[in-house]
């Protein structure tokens, strides 16, 4: 069964920073991965979808990569802002067969002003 | 494009009582998926439909839970004699198809007292 890790679980950093996220997966045979973000008692929105062919995907201030062969994914935020305070989950779309996304149990950012 | 709605936002209910949530997907998507997240955890998978037929369904959903999508388009998510382990996030998503990325819900957040 597929499993997904993030790391760290909890991170705070000062407005303005550069960070990066982490996630890693156990099967390496996947569709796409997703990152998204959730803010407290929120649903989840989605922030950049990575295709298992694709290297990674940017979206303003927020890039992603994807290394399949080694089941790590990078989510690097720029420049961050106290809105960018959030959980962030890395949810993987695997190909053995479950018709569904197996999340990690998400890193919750705080950007402190 | 509306997004994905679910209603109701919150409910508490009381051990026992049955309850039902209604999620509405993007009217394009032909894939339905439901999952329960609890505090601190990333979302975990309980069914998917595809169309109005249900072709998977999590260990997770005991005899107490059933799920509909009756025309194919809305489904409706009941359980039955709540508990308080019930408590959690219920959230819904859909998508177009194998291989793209989901689109979720706000979630109904379920307390059982």
């Amino acid at each position: 069964k597929q499993e997904v890790t993030q790391i760290p679980a909890a991170l705070s950093v000062p407005e303005g920073e550069n960070l990066v996220l982490n996630c890693s997966f156990t099967d390496s045979a996947i569709y796409n991965l997703q990152w998204f973000r959730q803010d407290p008692g929120k649903g989840l929105t989605s922030l950049l979808l990575i295709q298992s062919s694709q290297r990674e995907q940017t979206s303003g201030r927020l890039n992603a990569s994807l290394d399949k062969s080694s089941g790590r994914s990078t989510l690097y935020i720029a420049a961050s802002q106290p809105g960018d305070s959030a959980t962030y989950l890395c949810a993987v779309d695997d190909q053995t067969g479950a018709n569904n996304l197996f999340f990690g149990t998400g890193t919750r950012l705080t950007v402190i002003p | 494009d509306t997004g994905v709605s679910q209603d109701p936002r919150h409910k508490i209910t009381k051990r026992g009582q049955n309850v039902t949530f209604r999620c509405d997907p993007i009217s394009e998507h032909n894939r339905l998926y439901w999952y329960r997240q609890t505090l601190g955890q990333g979302p975990e998978f309980l069914t998917y439909f595809q169309n109005e037929a249900q072709l998977e369904k999590s260990r997770l959903l005991s005899d107490r839970f059933s799920a509909e999508r009756p025309k194919g388009s809305f489904s409706t998510l009941e359980i039955q004699r709540t508990e308080q382990g019930d408590s959690a996030m219920y959230l819904c998503a859909s998508r177009e198809g194998q291989g793209r990325g989901y689109t979720f819900g706000s979630g109904t957040r379920l307390t059982v007292v």
